[in-house]
């Protein structure tokens, strides 16, 4: 079972609706990721913090806004979004300024109607 | 046999068979590299790394080789099992000034067959 924990598995939402993937780690990795997946592509790269401070913004739209409240989560908070961001969005973390494997959770499924 | 096109690239072998599946990354700086394994439904999983410094580390079943002079990566599976049946990436993690994080190759589709 993956250490990374993620909620939703799957989120449904209209073009309109507010709402926030959430992601939680106890490893006490310091580095948390947001990547976005598309079907039959690799993840790729959003949002990085480090020491709960966003270190990497991938040039996401603003409609995509990450928080990282303490060492353990990490969210994404979604806003305004289109058909197009419909995805599996993947959580990840490891340990900061040492090569190590980077953990991944299981992904929250989003389908934006 | 491996096919490639709009589709994700597959590489079907027999059960019990070996399979080596190839990457080629794109930074000669990247100093460390995952495989990751993705069943259908699920996050990536970790399968093997390597350092930089290292050209070969094996673990149960499965080989990965390095060659930094042409920037390519391969994994071996020994015995392939239907288990083994997933879609598989390799990573490079890159460092820059803002951090380091893994970058991933287009991913190959492995297929059992029994």
């Amino acid at each position: 079972d993956t250490e990374v924990t993620q909620t939703p598995k799957h989120l449904v939402m209209g073009m309109t609706n507010k709402k926030s993937l959430k992601c939680e780690q106890h490893m006490g990795h310091r580095a948390m990721y947001w990547y976005k997946q598309k079907a039959k592509k690799p993840p790729e790269l959003m949002f990085v913090y480090s020491y709960e401070k966003l270190s990497i913004n991938e040039s996401v739209p603003s409609r995509f806004s990450p928080e990282c409240p303490n060492s353990s989560l990490l969210n994404l908070h979604l806003h305004a979004l289109q058909p197009e961001d419909s995805a599996l969005y993947l959580c990840a973390s490891r340990v900061v300024d040492s090569v190590g494997e980077l953990f991944f959770g299981e992904g929250s499924r989003l389908t934006v109607l | 046999g491996e096919s490639v096109g709009l589709h994700l690239p597959t590489l079907s072998v027999q059960e019990g068979d070996n399979s080596i599946i190839n990457c080629a990354y794109s930074n000669s700086a990247s100093d460390y590299f995952i495989w990751y394994k993705q069943e259908s439904g699920k996050g990536p999983q970790f399968i093997i790394d390597i350092r930089s410094n290292m050209d070969k580390r094996q673990g149960q079943r499965v080989t990965v080789l390095l060659n930094k002079t042409v920037k390519h990566l391969s994994l071996q599976i020994a015995a392939t099992q239907p288990g083994d049946s997933a879609v598989y990436f390799c990573a490079e993690n890159i460092r820059d000034n803002y951090g380091q994080n893994f970058v991933f190759g287009p991913g190959t589709r492995l297929s059992v067959l029994p």
